[in-house]
């Protein structure tokens, strides 16, 4: 079956600290991967995604490299701020061809904190 | 574009009641929606998805009787938890997918049930 495992955390930083936050999949075929983001009492909000190999997904200054010869997708931030204290998902959408097609299995989830 | 709100945002209720959690795509017509489980600092667990018109699918382990979903329109999808118990409370998150959009989900705010 398809899984995603993620760093365990929490993950506590100072502002403008360097963020890795490691994820690797096992799924057959070739999956989608995201990286969702959950703000405290919100729901889940796409933060980049990826959707074949060597793809590499962006978005607010976050970034994301599908590898698949590692099976990882680890999500990266030059310098992180106080406003990106969250909860980060990885997650996996399996192969389109596949009954399971737009079911999302999720990683556990990373909390991250950064002070000021 | 592409907003799903869920109503209510939190609800307590008395073991042994019954409780409707709304789902909708507010500009978009959505033909599939998924609902989720999130334990406190857990991942989201799938528990069912809905396609407009037809019955929903549930992930094994989930009690179709317990939790019964209708997804009556292209926008509007609901889970009630019958006859509710303290082990239901948790937060439950739906997402909306347009066939259009290929596999990315669109995640709603969560709609946190405590059963007392």
């Amino acid at each position: 079956g398809n899984s995603v495992t993620q760093m365990e955390g929490p993950v506590t930083l100072s502002e403008e600290a360097f963020l890795t936050i490691n994820c690797t999949y096992t799924a057959t075929g070739y999956p989608s991967l995201f990286w969702y983001v959950q703000y405290p009492g919100e729901g889940l909000q796409l933060l980049l995604k990826a959707t074949k190999a060597d793809d590499k997904g962006s978005n607010k200054g976050f970034e994301a490299t599908y590898r698949k010869e590692t099976t990882s997708f680890h999500l990266e931030k030059g310098s992180v701020q106080v406003s990106d204290s969250a909860v980060y998902f990885c997650a996996l959408n399996p192969n389109a061809g596949g009954t399971s097609y737009g079911k999302l299995t999720f990683g556990q989830g990373t909390i991250l904190t950064v002070h000021p | 574009g592409a907003v799903v709100s869920q109503h209510p945002s939190w609800v307590i209720c008395k073991s042994g009641t019954s409780v409707k959690i709304e789902c909708r795509s507010l500009d978009f017509q959505a033909t599939t929606m998924f609902w989720y489980r999130q334990f406190p600092k857990q991942s989201l667990m799938l528990m069912a998805t809905s396609n407009e018109g037809s019955k929903a699918t549930y992930e094994q382990g989930v009690e179709k009787d317990k939790f019964l979903i209708n997804h009556a329109s292209l926008t509007l999808s609901t889970l009630t938890v019958t006859s509710a118990h303290p082990e239901d409370s948790s937060f439950y998150i739906c997402s909306a997918r347009k066939r259009e959009w290929n596999n990315e989900q669109f995640f709603g705010p969560g709609t946190r049930l405590t059963v007392l």
